[in-house]
């Protein structure tokens, strides 16, 4: 019954490839959220969506794809893998965009790209 | 752009010890201060939230302060148990954001209490 989970929780990839990251939510929240948090623990806002449309995005390169076929979703495609993107990407939510909402996190998703 | 930062950055205790771990922002103009907590493995937990009208907020053994005018916030832990060892992190929402609720996190500090 975890309210946010995110699969999968270890990836390891070769530089180049395309690869995937699954968020889900069952907390009927209206908004999710994408962060990458890098080698230093620094969190850092990628994308937030909002009832499955964009509403934030932190200039990350467009080989990241965000998708959300519904609202209990928000997936992270990244095409064409670099060294840089090795980090610990989180996803979260909250009942809706508005100041003070708190955010659930998800147990995140530890990227390793060889 | 506003820039979190946490001090110290790690922070090794006995048990039973009150203290304090520090968060800095240089902007601010924000809407709210949000203490999180995360342990190895898992994701964030959210501890406390402080509107930029309050002062401060209380939970339990834990207690955040804020003065925004000075770009501080602190969270002061009473009688520290092995079980609060974990990383906390501090957020700030800015007023200069458009998009609602987007955080800005500092680096964390990574807290050891040992038994």
């Amino acid at each position: 019954d975890t309210a946010v989970s995110q699969t999968p929780k270890y990836l390891v990839t070769q530089m180049g490839n395309d690869k995937s990251i699954k968020c889900e939510q069952n907390l009927g929240h209206d908004t999710m959220y994408w962060y990458k948090q890098d080698s230093k623990k620094f969190l850092k806002i990628m994308f937030s969506y909002n009832n499955k449309e964009l509403i934030i995005n932190e200039t990350v390169p467009n080989r990241f794809s965000p998708k959300s076929p519904d609202k209990a979703h928000l997936n992270l495609h990244i095409n064409s893998l670099e060294l840089g993107d090795s980090a610990v990407y989180f996803c979260a939510s909250s009942q809706g965009q508005r100041r003070w909402e708190t955010q659930y996190f998800g147990p995140g998703t530890r990227l390793l790209v060889l | 752009k506003q820039e979190v930062t946490q001090i110290p950055a790690a922070l090794s205790v006995p048990e039973g010890e009150n203290l304090v771990l520090n968060c800095s922002f240089t902007d601010s103009a924000i809407y709210n201060l949000q203490w999180f907590r995360q342990d190895p493995g898992k994701g964030l937990t959210s501890l406390l939230l402080i509107q930029s009208s309050q002062r401060e907020q209380t939970s339990g053994r834990l207690n955040a302060s804020l003065d925004k005018s000075s770009g501080r916030s602190t969270l002061y832990i009473a009688a520290s148990q092995p079980g609060d060892s974990a990383t906390y992190l501090c957020a700030v929402e800015g007023v200069w954001d458009n998009a609602g609720n987007m955080l800005t996190f500092g680096g964390g500090t990574r807290l050891m209490v040992k038994p």
